[in-house]
């Protein structure tokens, strides 16, 4: 298994306060992802990162931040978490030599009250 | 965002049956990638495709990159309890983002 860990595991919040979630990698890949996982809506991307200081957009950004400032770690932040933020949040990791494998951390199952 | 059609959606088998499903989309993909998720985990990646017409096994498990290059296949043999969980399918594309299926949910009957 790749080395990816995520934390928390679970949490549960308020409406308007920050969160960060957190996923660190052991695997030297490159490119790191956040997805979030919701019923009828499969995985879809909030952000990656192609290096060190470089990220990019994904489909579901508005309302998350993120930042790289190691290889190893990769934050998720919610600078005001609203309800509909209430899901299992999924990190990612590719980028090994020649070949284009993703794999996947255990999820953060945040819930937003 | 682009989405693969995954199908079926669900299946329910009893133990010892193969078990087939695929997954189509509308663009060319580089590479295909199958995932096993169990509850409450993170996906796990089964099998990697990187060239049309390829077909690889792992153990039961057998996975072919469509000709088109616009569709993958998993097949798995005489499956057993352990098999039950959702199954995604994954393209990508290009530069290093992967489009996901909406997963087949597999229930193995002992």
């Amino acid at each position: 298994d790749a080395g990816i860990t995520q934390s928390p595991r679970h949490k549960v919040t308020e409406t308007g306060t920050p969160v960060t979630l957190r996923c660190h990698q052991t695997e030297n890949h490159r490119y790191m992802y956040w997805y979030r996982q919701d019923p009828g809506h499969g995985l879809r991307l909030i952000h990656y990162s192609y290096g060190v200081k470089d990220t990019d957009k994904g489909e579901v950004s508005d309302g998350y931040s993120v930042s790289r400032s190691k290889t190893e770690d990769f934050l998720l932040t919610l600078e005001s978490a609203t309800s509909s933020q209430t899901s299992v949040y999924f990190c990612a990791i590719s980028g090994r030599a020649d070949y284009n494998e993703q794999f996947f951390g255990p999820g953060t199952r945040l819930t937003v009250l | 965002g682009q989405q693969l059609n995954q199908s079926p959606q669900s299946m329910f088998i009893q133990e010892g049956e193969d078990v087939s499903m695929n997954c189509t989309s509308s663009s060319i993909f580089n590479t295909w990638l199958w995932y096993k998720q169990d509850p409450g985990e993170g996906p796990v990646l089964l099998i990697a495709l990187y060239k049309a017409g390829e077909l690889t096994s792992n153990g039961r498990l057998t996975a072919q990159f469509g000709i088109t290059r616009k569709d993958s296949f998993l097949n798995i043999s005489a499956s057993i309890p352990s098999d039950v969980g959702i199954y995604f399918c994954a393209g990508q594309l290009n530069g290093n983002q992967f489009y996901f299926g909406t997963g087949t949910s597999l229930t193995v009957i002992p």
